[in-house]
């Protein structure tokens, strides 16, 4: 019954590391997208894309990238890992419904 | 623009006591409304939305009803348990924003047996 899986659940990357984190849904949505998850902050949105090879900046894209070269696939991308970059990140999916994935946490050193 | 206020936590109930979380909210046009829950350890999981004035979520216990003319969605629950233990967050999705969620910061329930 998984829906929406994420890479990795814990990460521990050094600062100045390429990081890569992956999310997959089997919903066949055409919607999905990245959020962070900060103490008091609640969800941010990094980016979304809403068909392949499309994608749109949200509140909060600058220091990463996305890649949206499958439907089910949607990865996020730190070029050049910081210490600011520390936090939990959700990978969401929409179409008739909204699915979030477990979250990765993402300690940079 | 778009913004959801919660109340700010942690909120420290015991079991079987009667729970609030405020939310407000500051939309144009006719947004969705939407509480999340984030149990330890794990991503966010939809608890209830409604999609229109007067609506009311239910589920699993939890209620909140969609005031337009108060913009607000608090969730309620009658009776807490051990298990509601989680983070709350309130949300919206604005028909006039695209496909961009609004969150809440957040409201951590801790429920004491």
């Amino acid at each position: 019954d998984v829906k929406v899986t994420q890479s990795s659940r814990y990460l521990v990357k050094r600062t100045g590391e390429k990081v890569f984190l992956e999310c997959v849904q089997d919903m066949d949505h055409e919607n999905m997208f990245w959020y962070r998850q900060d103490p008091g902050l609640g969800l941010r949105l990094i980016y979304f894309s809403y068909d392949v090879k499309m994608k749109e900046k949200g509140d909060i894209p600058e220091g990463y990238s996305v890649s949206r070269e499958k439907k089910e696939r949607f990865s996020l991308i730190l070029e050049s890992a910081s210490t600011n970059q520390t936090s939990m990140y959700l990978c969401a999916s929409s179409g008739t419904g909204w699915f979030f994935g477990p979250g990765t946490r993402l300690t940079v050193l | 623009g778009d913004s959801v206020t919660q109340m700010e936590g942690p909120v420290t109930l015991s079991e079987e006591a009667f729970l609030t979380i405020n939310c407000t909210y500051t939309a144009t046009g006719y947004p969705s409304l939407f509480w999340y829950v984030q149990y330890p350890g794990e991503g966010l999981q939809l608890l209830l939305k409604a999609t229109k004035a007067d609506d009311k979520g239910s589920n699993k216990g939890f209620e909140a009803t969609y005031r337009k003319e108060t913009t607000s969605f608090h969730l309620e629950k009658g009776s807490v348990q051990v298990s509601d233990s989680a983070v709350y967050f309130c949300a919206l999705i604005s028909n006039t924003g695209g496909f961009k969620t609004i969150f809440g910061a957040g409201t951590r329930l801790f429920v004491k047996a």
